[in-house]
C-alpha cells in the first residue's frame, strides 16, 4: 500500500483560511468514510483532529473541519492562529483491515 | 483519564527482535476498540504498524506483517508489540495508541512515545 498524497508544506497568515489536501485512491480514501486528520507539535504525540471524515473529538476547537470528495480528503483551518503551526497527517482505512498515513504536511504561520 | 505508556529497550543491536510493552490506565482493554502502534523515525512521518483488539485479532501493515507480532495481556491491561529482524531502518519513536472508532485510525489516545534506536 502507498502512502497517501499530502503537500510538503502550506501556509497562511493569522486570521487566514488554509486547506491541507490528502489524495488517495479509490482503494482507500475513495471508498471508506474513515479518514482522520492529527496534528502533531515537535517532539509530542500527535493529537486527533478530525475522524470519519468531518467529526470532531470533543475539545478540538470549531475552526478545523474536514471534507472529502472523490479520492481526495482535506482539513480547513479558518481563523489561523500562530499555535496552528504544526505537522499535520492524514489517515485512511484501506480495506482488507488495514491503515495508511499520508506523508505529512507543515503548516508554516506566518 | 485514558492514559498509555510505552516502555522496553531504546537500544537494539541489528537482526534482533525489538520488544516494547504499552501499559494503560483509566481504561479497561477489554471494554473494546482497537489498540495500535504507529513509528516515527527522527525527521520523517507517521508509519501505522499494526493494531489489536481486546480478543487478540490482530491487523499489521504489509510491508511489515512479515517481522510483526502485536499481542494483547487484558489481566495486566497491556498489549506488546514485537519487530524481529531489526536494521537501522528501524529506528523510531514508537507509540501506541488507542483507535477510538474500532480500527478506522482514529487514535485518540496516545503514549508519549519511546525512542528505540538500531545500532550495534
Amino acid at each position: 500500500q502507498s502512502a497517501l498524497t499530502q503537500p510538503a508544506s502550506v501556509s497562511g497568515s493569522p486570521g487566514q483560511s488554509i486547506t491541507i489536501s490528502c489524495t488517495g485512491t479509490n482503494s482507500d480514501v475513495g471508498t471508506y468514510k474513515f479518514v482522520s486528520w492529527y496534528q502533531q507539535h515537535p517532539g509530542k504525540a500527535p493529537k486527533l483532529m478530525i475522524f470519519d471524515v468531518s467529526d470532531r473529538p470533543s475539545g478540538v476547537s470549531n475552526r478545523f473541519s474536514g471534507s472529502k470528495s472523490g479520492n481526495t480528503a482535506s482539513l480547513t483551518i479558518s481563523g489561523l492562529q500562530a499555535e496552528d503551526e504544526a505537522d499535520y497527517y492524514c489517515t485512511s482505512y484501506t480495506g482488507s483491515s488495514t491503515l495508511v498515513f499520508g506523508g505529512g504536511t507543515k503548516l508554516t504561520v506566518l | 483519564q485514558v492514559q498509555l505508556q510505552e516502555s522496553g529497550p531504546g537500544l537494539v543491536k541489528p537482526s534482533e527482535t525489538l520488544s516494547l510493552t504499552c501499559s494503560v490506565s483509566g481504561y479497561s482493554i477489554s471494554n473494546g476498540h482497537y489498540w495500535g502502534w504507529i513509528r516515527q523515525p527522527p525527521g520523517k512521518g507517521l508509519e501505522w504498524i499494526g493494531s489489536v483488539h481486546y480478543s487478540g485479532s490482530t491487523n499489521y501493515n504489509p510491508s511489515l506483517k512479515s517481522r510483526v507480532t502485536i499481542s494483547v495481556d487484558t489481566s495486566k491491561n497491556q498489549f506488546s508489540l514485537k519487530l524481529s529482524s531489526v536494521t537501522a531502518a528501524d529506528t523510531a519513536v514508537y507509540y501506541c495508541a488507542r483507535d477510538y472508532g474500532g480500527n478506522s485510525g482514529s487514535f485518540d489516545c496516545w503514549g508519549q512515545g519511546t525512542l528505540v534506536t538500531v545500532s550495534s
